[in-house]
């Protein structure tokens, strides 16, 4: 079973900051590395797809990096609506795995 | 507009089954592989089953392997979870999320096991 670890588990930021969350693979899952978004009383939202593609509809500001073991969410000059719980999770092999999960939180 | 709904969530005793649905519009179902997610309170979330466009592949996490199934009817739109001999740790929300990138999910449904 591939493990993922996020880093920080929490984050408290002030607007405009930039915001950086990694992800640790316990084994190489080359890109298939995915970023999800969830805001209170909500579903996930997916962010990015294979560690740096865009998805239509979010923000510029979210962005998407890493393969193999080591990958990073950046969220550039961070918004008041961009509170929330972080996810990363692994399509490489079954199970299907997520971290645990960053909370940002807004100053 | 892409919809999941889920339904079927409740109360049950622990040892009870229940049986969750997913129904999706808005896209070609069957093109598609599914899965389901769940997310105890105030926890993270987990990877509960993973079934194939034709059904011919499932997959489980070990948590649930031997008492969930998951199926689907492609015919109808729907996907499904058989869940039985239902543990108080099964408590959670369970989405439904469609393809490898899970993308996008049902608004879920709380399943409460508890005696």
């Amino acid at each position: 079973e591939v493990v993922l670890t996020q880093s920080p588990d929490f984050q408290s930021v002030t607007p405009k900051d930039k915001v950086t969350i990694t992800c640790r693979a316990s084994q190489s899952i080359g890109s298939t590395l995915h970023w999800y978004q969830q805001k209170p009383d909500q579903s996930p939202k997916l962010l990015i797809k294979y560690a740096s593609q865009s998805i239509s509809g979010v923000p510029s500001r979210f962005s998407g990096s890493g393969s193999g073991t080591d990958f990073t969410l950046t969220i550039n000059s961070l918004e008041a609506e961009d509170a929330a719980v972080y996810y990363c999770h692994q399509s490489s092999s079954f199970p299907r795995t997520f971290g645990q999960g960053t909370k940002v939180e807004i100053k | 507009e892409v919809q999941l709904v889920e339904s079927g969530g409740g109360l049950v005793q622990p040892g009870g089954s229940l049986r969750l649905s997913c129904a999706v519009s808005g896209f070609t179902f069957s093109d598609y592989s599914m899965n389901w997610v769940r997310q105890a309170p105030g926890k993270g979330l987990e990877w509960v089953s993973y079934i194939s466009r034709s059904s011919s592949v499932t997959y489980y996490a070990d948590s649930v392997k031997g008492r969930f199934t998951i199926s689907r009817d492609n015919g109808k739109n729907s996907l499904y979870l058989q869940m039985n001999s239902l543990r108080d740790e099964d408590t959670a929300v369970y989405y439904c999320a469609v393809d490898t990138i899970l993308e996008p999910w049902g608004q879920g449904t709380l399943v409460t096991v508890s005696s």
